[in-house]
């Protein structure tokens, strides 16, 4: 089973709705992590929790909220997004919160705003 | 702020070598580097913590200079499977965030 699972694999939604991506770690990590990949830009942190806890907002607008029920969950509820919301949204974890930590990357929801 | 790759894209064809540069206007603790392959996930390929330490994944590997705020990327007899997009992540020495880069398209072709 891999790593970081990530579903759906694919969304498409009008801007009045709300849906939730959801990321789950077989790998017993304490930190995880929501990013924005757009393309051609680079990688956009948007959230990270530490031991279940929110450590990093990255001033990321309200419609976007997050929600780690345990270490192993991560998700991200969405509501009234925008077209410009449009993108791939990776989730990842890493055995602790730290820049000196490998990252472990899900497959991304990809992510159609109509 | 994030670090600044270079080049954008490069093609290989089998066997040749290229090398890819990461570089940071903050001073640097970490500096990891990933691969991503088309419709799938970044994967890890290492880590270069301060110490001017280099690494090595097969014959993928790294530098990371301090002084210059900056890491390099080394692709040694390119193989097929080395294709897709490399991306650094680099880590300031009060931050526990990364920051990345806009990433590297490399293209091996038989």
């Amino acid at each position: 089973e891999t790593g970081v699972t990530q579903t759906p694999r694919h969304l498409v939604m009008g801007m009045t709705n709300k849906k939730s991506l959801k990321c789950e770690q077989h790998l017993g990590h304490n930190a995880m992590y929501w990013y924005k990949q757009s393309a051609k830009k680079p990688l956009e942190l948007m959230f990270v929790y530490s031991l279940e806890e929110r450590v990093e907002n990255n001033s990321v607008p309200s419609r976007f909220s997050p929600e780690c029920p345990n270490s192993s969950h991560l998700f991200l509820h969405l509501h009234t997004l925008q077209p410009e919301d449009s993108a791939l949204y990776l989730c990842a974890s890493s055995q602790v919160h730290g820049s000196n930590q490998p990252q472990h990357f899900g497959d991304g929801t990809r992510l159609s705003i109509l | 702020q994030q670090p600044v790759q270079s080049p954008q894209a490069v093609i290989l064809r089998e066997g040749e070598d290229a090398v890819i540069n990461c570089s940071s206007s903050k001073a640097l603790y970490s500096v990891h580097w990933y691969r991503q392959k088309h419709g799938e996930a970044p994967v890890f390929l290492m880590i270069l913590l301060k110490g001017g330490e280099q690494k090595g994944h097969e014959k993928i590997s790294a530098s990371f200079n301090e002084k210059k705020q900056q890491s390099s990327l080394y692709l040694t007899a390119s193989q097929l499977s080395y294709s897709g997009t490399y991306f650094c992540g680099t880590g300031a020495s009060n931050d526990y965030k990364l920051s990345f880069g806009a990433g590297t398209t490399v293209t091996v072709r038989a």
